[in-house]
C-alpha cells in the first residue's frame, strides 16, 4: 500500500515551459487536492476534486489546470511556467468521512528560472 | 475569505518543558480542526484532530478547542528535541469538499 505518490521529486523549469506533476493514490479515496507551499508559509489550495470527472478551483488556481479521469490519478498541469510558481507542491487525498484526515504525498519541489 | 492565524514564532522551549501552540480561525461554522507536524523538507503529518469543545489527549499531545472563542491550541508535554518542527493548524469548514485551510505554521525548537 503506497498511499499517495508524486512524481517528480524535483524539477527545474525555464520561464514559459510547461509540465505536469503526477499524483496517484491507491486508497480508493474520492477526494483529492493540490496544494502549494511557499517558504515559511502554510499550504494554499490550488485545485481539488470530489470524484472522477469533477474538479474545482481552490484559493490560488491561476496558472494551473487539473483533470481527474480516474479515481486514482489527479495530475496538475503548469502552462507557461513563471518564477512565481517556484514552490513545493503537495498532493493529498481523503474520504468523505468527517473524521478522516488528509493523507499527503511526499511533495514536488519546483524551481522556475 | 476564511482565515487561520497562528502565533508567528519561532518558539523555543527547553527539553522536558511544555510547548504551547495557538491558533484562531475566522469561519464560525468550522467543524473539524487538525494539527499537522512538518519536518523540514517533508510533507505534513497529522498528529491531532479535534471536533468538539474541550480537551483531547493523545500521549504527550493535548488539543484544546473553544468554538465560542474560535480558538484551538496544542500542548506538547515533556518536549523532546525530536518535536522540533513546524506545526500547522488546519481547519475544515462546514459545507466544503473537506478542503483544509492552513495557518502559516509555528516553528518549534526544543533545546537539549
Amino acid at each position: 500500500n503506497a498511499g499517495v505518490t508524486q512524481t517528480p521529486k524535483f524539477r527545474i523549469l525555464k520561464i514559459g515551459q510547461s509540465m505536469t506533476l503526477q499524483c496517484t493514490q491507491d486508497m480508493n479515496h474520492n477526494y483529492m487536492y493540490w496544494y502549494r507551499q511557499d517558504p515559511g508559509m502554510g499550504l494554499k489550495l490550488i485545485y481539488y476534486s470530489v470524484g472522477a470527472g469533477i474538479t474545482d478551483k481552490g484559493e490560488v488556481p491561476n496558472g494551473y489546470n487539473v483533470s481527474r479521469s480516474t479515481t486514482e490519478d489527479f495530475p496538475l498541469r503548469l502552462e507557461l511556467a513563471a518564477p512565481s510558481q517556484t514552490s513545493v507542491y503537495f498532493c493529498a487525498s481523503t474520504t468523505r468521512a468527517q473524521t478522516d484526515t488528509q493523507y499527503f504525498g511526499p511533495g514536488t519541489r519546483l524551481t522556475v528560472l | 475569505q476564511k482565515e487561520v492565524e497562528q502565533n508567528s514564532g519561532p518558539l523555543s522551549v527547553p527539553e522536558g518543558a511544555i510547548a504551547s501552540l495557538n491558533c484562531t480561525y475566522s469561519d464560525r461554522v468550522s467543524q473539524s480542526f487538525f494539527w499537522y507536524r512538518q519536518y523540514s523538507g517533508k510533507s505534513p503529518e497529522l498528529i491531532m484532530s479535534i471536533y468538539s469543545n474541550g480537551d483531547k489527549e493523545d500521549g504527550r499531545f493535548t488539543a484544546q478547542l473553544n468554538k465560542a472563542s474560535q480558538y484551538v491550541s496544542l500542548l506538547i508535554r515533556d518536549s523532546q528535541p525530536s518535536d522540533s518542527a513546524t506545526y500547522l493548524c488546519a481547519v475544515i469548514s462546514s459545507g466544503s469538499a473537506r478542503q483544509l485551510t492552513f495557518g502559516s505554521g509555528t516553528q518549534l525548537t526544543v533545546l537539549p
